[in-house]
């Protein structure tokens, strides 16, 4: 079964330095993404960045970008030069493609992260 | 506006009393599916469907039923609520799974008395 770890319940950082949230993934399936998300507290959910497993440069979208490393099974989200608005939980998640699993994604327990000026 | 809506945002009810949890996509999508999400728990499946009449539960079905008659529609129904079933509750949708990405609805935010 495909599982999700997310073991900082809680980061702190300040405001214009980069921070890394972590993530770790366990599956069986060779294909697969992995997804970040953010909820901000009115709790919407927002998606950040996509990276594919088959995918072999790091994926980057403007401060995001996703630290994907196979071998060790993680997907650590690094946020560059920090923000106020920043501030928010932040959820991990995979979808695998094939198997009884078939386009469920799956949600680590999330990140808070506090960003202070 | 590319969007997925549910109804109600907010509600309280009372133990043992039906209620439908509306869910509607306009962007053509094959797969939408319902969640909810605990403190400490993070967002876990409650059903999902690949496409129009084909449902399938997620991993905390107990207590819900869906339909899916038709494409841009998947109401979450409780029949008979129970207080442990106060959550958020979200509705997302995609394009035929893999590497698509899940829209989320605004959340539901459901209380069972």
């Amino acid at each position: 079964a495909q599982k999700i770890t997310q073991t900082q319940p809680g980061m702190f950082v300040q405001e214009k330095e980069a921070v890394t949230l972590d993530c770790t993934y366990d599956t069986s399936d060779q294909s697969y993404g992995l997804f970040w998300y953010k909820q901000p507290s009115s709790g919407e959910m927002i998606f950040l960045i996509y990276q594919g497993s088959y995918d072999e440069q790091n994926a980057t979208e403007g401060r995001y970008s996703l630290n994907f490393q196979k071998a060790r099974k993680s997907a650590n989200l690094v946020i560059s030069a920090s923000q106020l608005g920043d501030s928010a939980m932040y959820f991990c998640a995979m979808r695998e493609a094939g198997g009884t699993s078939y386009g469920k994604l799956t949600f680590g327990q999330g990140t808070i992260l506090t960003v202070h000026p | 506006e590319a969007q997925v809506t549910q109804n109600p945002r907010y509600l309280i009810t009372v133990t043992g009393k039906k209620l439908t949890v509306t869910c509607s996509q306009n962007m053509n999508h094959e797969y939408m599916s319902w969640y909810r999400q605990d403190p400490g728990l993070g967002l876990r499946q409650i059903y999902y469907s690949m496409n129009v009449e084909v449902t399938d539960k997620g991993d905390v079905p107990e207590g819900y039923k869906v339909s899916r008659k038709e494409k841009r529609n998947f109401p979450l129904i409780l029949e008979s609520p129970s207080p442990n079933q106060t959550s958020l509750y979200f509705c997302a949708s995609s394009l035929v799974s893999g590497a698509n990405v899940l829209t989320f609805g605004a959340g539901s935010r459901l209380t069972v008395l």
